[in-house]
């Protein structure tokens, strides 16, 4: 079974500082992973993805992740913080095989304070 | 890009009636079609998965015969909520995958908010 966890459910960060949102994985096999935001009454806005290759993934928007196979983790990075990266955000993993639908993390909503 | 649209974006409706909420596929073929609720300051839960052509698959706890889905083409999937209750509102979202473009791609339409009265 695929699952993830979002240690934590508010994440606030000055506007300019770094920000990081935390975010593990369980599945069987290699994982694709995946970052999405949802502001308020919208849908999923995609911002990046780790299939294979480099473990550095670079995103929309100025967002990275870095995969890290020996502790199953998948952080999702900016260096600079703006207010309007205030939002919530979604981490996701599937297994690399087979036709499988994305597995969600809780969320973990992020404040961006000017 | 690969784009998918849902119809209506919110509806409400009153409690006893039926619901029908449309998944397009609008560049790409949805060999297979995802649909998730979202309760509010929550996860996406998924709902069911269906193949064009084939029954869904529903998750554990969700009822087939309430929330019937069809795939009866390669650009759309329909959800319909069968006799809504208010505990039915929610946040519903469709997200497809084409499967001839390979397997890890999953696009999300936009949304459909259900508030039943």
């Amino acid at each position: 079974a695929q699952s993830v966890a979002q240690p934590e459910d508010q994440v606030n960060v000055a506007e300019g500082n770094p920000l990081t949102v935390k975010c593990t994985y369980s599945v069987s096999g290699n994982p694709y992973l995946f970052w999405y935001v949802q502001y308020p009454n919208r849908g999923l806005q995609f911002l990046l993805k780790y299939i294979t290759g480099d473990n550095l993934v670079k995103g929309s928007y100025g967002f990275e992740a870095e995969f890290n196979k020996s502790q199953t983790s998948f952080h999702l990075k900016k260096p600079s913080a703006l207010v309007s990266d205030s939002a919530l955000y979604f981490c996701a993993v599937r297994a690399n095989s087979g036709n499988t639908p994305l597995v969600f993390g809780k969320g973990t909503r992020l404040s961006v304070i000017a | 890009g690969a784009v998918v649209s849902q119809h209506p974006s919110w509806v409400i409706c009153k409690s006893g009636t039926s619901v029908k909420i449309e998944c397009r596929s609008l560049d790409f073929q949805a060999t297979t079609m995802f649909w998730y609720r979202q309760f509010p300051k929550q996860s996406l839960m998924l709902m069911a998965t269906s193949n064009e052509g084939s029954k869904a698959t529903y998750e554990q706890g969700v009822e087939k015969d309430k929330f019937l889905i069809n795939h009866a083409s390669l650009t759309l999937s329909t959800l319909t909520v069968t006799s809504a209750h208010p505990e039915d509102s929610s946040f519903y979202i469709c997200s497809a995958r084409d499967l001839s473009q390979g397997a890890y791609e999953q696009y999300f339409g936009p949304g459909t908010r259900l508030t039943v009265t």
